[in-house]
């Protein structure tokens, strides 16, 4: 069973340039989460989707920030224009559902450095 | 403000040690703790502990919660080098929200 797939892996682009990067969530998951996760401290929770549904997206900074998650399957993260602040590694993880969260299975991630 | 808090934030035992790590949690409305581990890349699942007093195991690691005291523990018995990793723990909270703490990063020495 293919597990969360996320790219690109790495990304390095100059501050004020847009990003995006996208994930494609274990078959049969509905829930979708999007987690940052600097070094040395835990993830921190963009957004959450249930189906296509953003269910919480309270953590995510709209002004530069934005996700979809078309056909509740895919989703993609936007970020435009990026800052020095926002290198970090985005992780994306998914869930078969948020009435027993239980285990979530994460992607490796992708690491943004932005210079 | 729900929190979770992990100790120490870092520990450095030699391989054959047992080591104790902690999870302690002030969130509202409780409804499950989870434990990970994360190397280099992405986290993987450990445990998940909903009720006070049972014992969770899987080989060499175990896990307990306290939901009087609000805290758990994670036990690692004869530790190899391959158990180096950040160990996360995170609590289900209100509305289905995860809580997570910073770690615990764990250097097994030969």
């Amino acid at each position: 069973e293919a597990g969360v797939v996320q790219s690109p892996r790495y990304k390095i682009i100059e501050k004020k340039q847009p990003v995006a990067f996208w994930c494609n969530p274990i078959s049969g998951h509905n829930t979708l989460y999007w987690y940052l996760q600097n070094l040395g401290q835990g993830p921190e929770l963009l957004i959450r989707y249930e189906n296509e549904e953003a269910v919480d997206d309270s953590q995510l900074p709209k002004d530069r920030f934005s996700a979809e998650r078309l056909k509740g399957v895919d989703s993609t993260l936007k970020i435009q224009p990026a800052e020095l602040g926002d290198s970090a590694v985005y992780l994306c993880a998914s869930s078969l559902g948020f009435v027993n969260t239980g285990e979530l299975f994460f992607g490796e991630g992708s690491r943004l450095t932005v210079l | 403000e729900d929190k979770v808090v992990q100790s120490p934030l870092s520990l450095v035992v030699h391989e054959g040690d047992t080591v104790t790590l902690n999870c302690s949690y002030e969130v509202t409305n409780f409804r499950s703790l989870l434990w990970y581990k994360q190397e280099k890349k992405a986290p993987t699942f450990l445990f998940m502990l909903t009720s006070s007093g049972i014992e969770k195991k899987s080989g060499r690691l175990s896990s307990i919660l306290d939901k009087k005291e609000l805290f758990s523990i994670l036990n690692i018995t004869a530790t190899q080098t391959g158990d180096s990793a950040v160990y996360l723990c995170a609590v289900e909270a209100r509305d289905y929200q995860l809580i997570w703490g910073a770690g615990t990063k764990l250097i097994i020495k030969p």
